[in-house]
């Protein structure tokens, strides 16, 4: 059973556009929500991460909402830019270890201009 | 700061042989951790060190994979008898003590077994 599950699977939109990127988990022992972006023949990166006292999470452009009672979160990039296209996990962790991660499948993201 | 070096960038095997792959943290972190990427299963935790000691090795399989931190710089994941299904890109990253929210991964070994 995946613990942490993205959609939409793939995503486009024209720059300038807001994107909108979907996760969902199982456990409720997890308490740390890092998204990690990953470019074509690169490593993962750390993008924005949230825990649960709070309800959103802002960098810029990119935010993230969080619904711990559906056990939701959604990443929003607002303005979207060519550069953003990459692939965007999700990943969830609990107190103890932190960088030991449990990843989303993935949401390839892909911005037009 | 040069990153989490990982060594080689590619390796190619024949089934059955052994695969010894290296990483180097960045220098000063405390925590090193070996992730395992593939088209099928995506990012899959392997396994971790915190200040050179094995603390969880669940995501590892329980046989032919090994890993080992014998000083602060430097991991290696070894896979005995390989297999095709253990073609992957191996990921090392690190962590600091000051925030250890952060992971640092590396470029990743690209295993492929034939």
């Amino acid at each position: 059973q995946q613990q942490v599950r993205q959609s939409p699977q793939s995503l486009t939109v024209w720059e300038g556009e807001t994107a909108i990127l979907n996760c969902s988990y199982e456990d409720s022992t997890f308490d740390y929500f890092p998204w990690y972006w990953q470019f074509p023949r690169e490593s993962p990166a750390l993008l924005i991460a949230i825990r649960p006292v709070s309800n959103k999470k802002e960098d810029g452009r990119f935010t993230i909402f969080f619904n711990k009672r559906e056990k939701k979160l959604s990443l929003h990039i607002t303005d979207s830019q060519p550069g953003d296209s990459a692939t965007y996990f999700c990943a969830a962790s609990a107190a103890q270890v932190v960088g030991q991660l449990t990843f989303g499948r993935g949401t390839r993201l892909q911005v037009y201009a | 700061n040069a990153g989490v070096i990982q060594t080689p960038r590619h390796k190619v095997t024949g089934k059955g042989q052994e695969a010894t792959l290296w990483c180097e943290p960045i220098s000063g972190h405390s925590a090193v951790f070996w992730y395992r990427q593939t088209i099928v299963q995506g990012l899959e935790f392997l396994t971790y060190f915190r200040n050179q000691a094995p603390i969880d090795d669940s995501g590892m399989p329980k046989e032919r994979f090994s890993a080992q931190m014998p000083n602060q710089s430097h991991s290696t994941l070894k896979i005995q008898s390989t297999q095709p299904q253990d073609s992957a890109v191996y990921l090392c990253a690190s962590s600091s003590r000051d925030n250890n929210e952060r992971l640092f991964f590396g470029h990743g070994t690209k295993l492929s077994v034939l």
